[in-house]
């Protein structure tokens, strides 16, 4: 079954700690993996996608296929890194599906 | 640039009433889809359109129905609202269907209640 696990409905890290959201994949196919983020207030719109191996606002992801994994981390969280954070998956080429979310709270 | 537009939204409904959600995007772009977001889950993929004249069902799609006249609209209809319909409904875009080189471009979401 294609599926999306964000375990943690809520974390929440002191400004200038390191932040991991977790994001765990279940695919067959060969995976192609999003991170979408949500400011309050905002539209849902794309942080970074694994295939680029980018840095976005300090943050970075790494696929780890053997333990099919995509987690997002950052070293130093900011306080306007509080956001709502979706791991997503792309299937059949262009079906997107989503994990829960994880709400990020950075505490002054 | 407007990107993907949404109206209603909020809309509260009775039960059985009919409605219909707009979405119209002016990037061009051949993908749309309608995702529902439920409380504390994720975003549920309801229909998605690969072009004008062609769509498909997601994995929620009882209770809905979708057309795609032209490019830039892409309208949900729900039929006999149920209280289960109560969501958060968003409507998305895409030049490459997500993959790869493509993102999704959402809109703004519509808040849906039905009493």
């Amino acid at each position: 079954a294609q599926r999306v696990t964000q375990p943690e409905k809520l974390l929440s890290v002191f400004k200038g700690a390191p932040v991991e959201l977790k994001c765990n994949y279940s695919y067959s196919g060969s995976p192609e993996l999003f991170w979408y983020v949500q400011y309050s207030r905002q539209r849902l719109q794309l942080l970074l996608r694994h295939i680029s191996r980018e840095s976005i606002k300090g943050f970075t992801a790494d696929l780890n296929k053997g333990e099919t994994s995509f987690h997002l981390k950052k070293p130093f969280a900011q306080e306007e890194d509080s956001a709502m954070y979706y791991c997503a998956l792309v299937t059949g080429g262009f079906k997107t599906i989503f994990g829960a979310g994880t709400r990020l709270f950075v505490k002054a | 640039n407007a990107g993907v537009t949404q109206t209603p939204k909020f809309r509260i409904l009775k039960i059985g009433q009919s409605m219909t959600l707009q979405c119209a995007q002016d990037m061009n772009h051949n993908y749309m889809y309608w995702y529902r977001q439920d409380p504390g889950m994720g975003l549920k993929l309801i229909y998605y359109s690969v072009g004008a004249g062609i769509t498909d069902k997601g994995e929620v799609p009882n209770g809905y129905n979708v057309s795609r006249s032209t490019t830039e609209d892409f309208p949900l209809r729900l039929e006999l609202a149920a209280p289960s319909q109560t969501s958060v409904y968003f409507c998305a875009s895409s030049d490459h269907g997500g993959s790869v080189t493509g993102e999704l471009f959402f809109g703004e979401g519509s808040r849906l209640t039905v009493l």
